[in-house]
């Protein structure tokens, strides 16, 4: 398993501003994912984020709106810029911890309200 | 990927075994069935995967019939403590990305 933790936990943001959210594993893991969950919608993949490779972002999400970063192997940002009320969402990251079933461990999450 | 189905919303009460199925009719020969739960505020927990057959942990029981088609949670005796969103997703893991479907909101009344 794996223990994750990401901070803001939540935040409340003026429309045109950028928010960076952190995401820390206690663990080395090589593949990192962010997904969006909008208020009472299932989870939706943005990217997924490799140790010393780009990010690979999913169809409707690009890199000037979401940019990534995975500097390590226990630590990833993902960037809202230049918000909207729309991108008030709740933001996880995720991880695939190795050496046991294929499955993805979730952080807390990080409430985003735009204004 | 893998598309599934499952019922939108489930009722029960205290004390119940409660079964979630959900269908998966183009699974992939190298395709695992994994479950996932959500309560309000939280990232999703996983709670139980399987190949084929039936896989039984603490938690949960999940059936999987021979043409892997579909699989069933099972949870027996829920408590209250069970209301959440439960997520059924097939991927053959290695690093695959997720697909979420819209889950099933379970609520267990007393």
């Amino acid at each position: 398993s794996a223990v994750i933790s990401q901070k803001p936990s939540r935040d409340i943001c003026q429309r045109g501003t950028s928010l960076t959210i952190q995401c820390q594993v206690d663990s080395q893991v090589t593949m990192m994912f962010w997904y969006r969950q909008q208020p009472g919608q299932s989870l939706t993949l943005i990217a997924t984020a490799n140790q010393g490779s780009e990010a690979t972002y999913e169809s409707g999400f690009v890199i000037d709106k979401f940019p990534i970063s995975r500097p390590n192997l226990t630590f990833s940002t993902l960037t809202v810029s230049n918000m909207s009320p729309e991108d008030s969402s709740i933001y996880l990251c995720s991880v695939e911890v190795p050496g046991g079933p294929d499955t993805q461990y979730f952080g807390p999450g990080t409430r985003l309200t735009v204004l | 990927l893998a598309k599934t189905t499952q019922p939108i919303s489930m009722d029960s009460y205290e004390g119940q075994e409660v079964n979630i199925t959900c269908s998966h009719n183009n699974i992939a020969t190298n395709d695992y069935i994994t479950w996932y739960q959500q309560f309000p505020s939280q990232g999703p927990r996983f709670i139980i995967q399987g190949y084929k057959t039936k896989v039984t942990n603490e938690v949960a029981s999940l059936f999987i019939p021979a043409d892997r088609k579909s699989s069933t949670l099972s949870l027996p005796r829920v408590s209250l403590s069970d209301t959440a969103v439960y997520y059924c997703l097939v991927d053959s893991g290695g690093g695959n990305k997720l697909t979420f479907g819209t889950g099933t909101q379970l609520k267990v009344e007393l």
